[in-house]
């Protein structure tokens, strides 16, 4: 059974900084290309970053670059998200999520909410 | 940027009904467009993928369709554990991924 089992969410002051981590199992982690996909309380989803399965490429949205960096470990299965100068914009559910062949993400974890807050 | 509108953005539906939620593109596009299912609480679930293909275990009264600026999602026979949100999204090498902005299907 594919699980993606993401950590590291939690309420943090404006300015300040959050690492999520994704625990993957269940599928073949280093063959699959990986994603962060957010959601505000009550609203869409919105694509975060990508990384390839090698760590050879990594795209980002226009409104988290420069702030957010995504890494990968495949030897533990495991997916990060640095998240610095977090802003009240950015509070929503974080989803990791595998992007299949495809184009379509195939995979998603349960998500891990990021409060940011004063 | 490419941006997926969908309509309507909230639906009113009985068991029973047939369903179909549109999502137009900006631009033309290629056939890389899924759709997903969302129920409150829950993650996504990728429902379809390439416009029309079934991901497995999906039940075949939905089907997707469309090209150029133009995708449909299609239940045929609602029930009632398709009461959620629907969202449509569309891969073009990262120039980002986009996602409509979701239709809420309700009783």
């Amino acid at each position: 059974e594919v699980q993606l089992v993401e950590s590291g969410g939690g309420l943090v002051q404006p300015g300040g900084s959050l690492r999520l981590s994704c625990a993957a199992s269940g599928f073949t982690f280093s063959a699959y290309s990986m994603n962060w996909v957010r959601q505000a309380p009550g609203k869409g989803l919105e694509w975060v970053s990508y990384i390839s399965s090698s760590s050879s490429t990594i795209h980002y949205a226009d409104s988290v670059k420069g702030r957010f960096t995504i890494s990968r470990d495949n030897a533990k299965n495991s997916l990060y998200l640095q998240l610095n100068s977090l802003r009240t914009e950015d509070t929503a559910v974080y989803y990791c999520a595998g992007l299949g062949g495809a184009y379509s993400f195939d995979y998603w974890g349960q998500g891990a909410l990021v409060t940011v807050s004063s | 940027a490419i941006q997926l509108t969908q309509s309507p953005s909230s639906l009113s539906a009985s068991v029973g009904d047939r369903v179909t939620i549109t999502c137009r593109a900006s631009q033309v596009i290629s056939s890389a467009l899924a759709w997903y299912q969302q129920k409150p609480g829950a993650a996504p679930k990728l429902l379809i993928f390439y416009t029309s293909i079934l991901e497995s275990g999906v039940p075949s009264r939905f089907s997707g369709s469309g090209s150029g600026t133009d995708f449909t999602l299609t239940i045929s026979s609602l029930q009632s554990e398709d009461f959620a949100t629907y969202f449509c999204q569309h891969f073009n090498n990262f120039t980002p991924i986009t996602f409509g902005q979701g239709t809420r299907l309700e009783i």
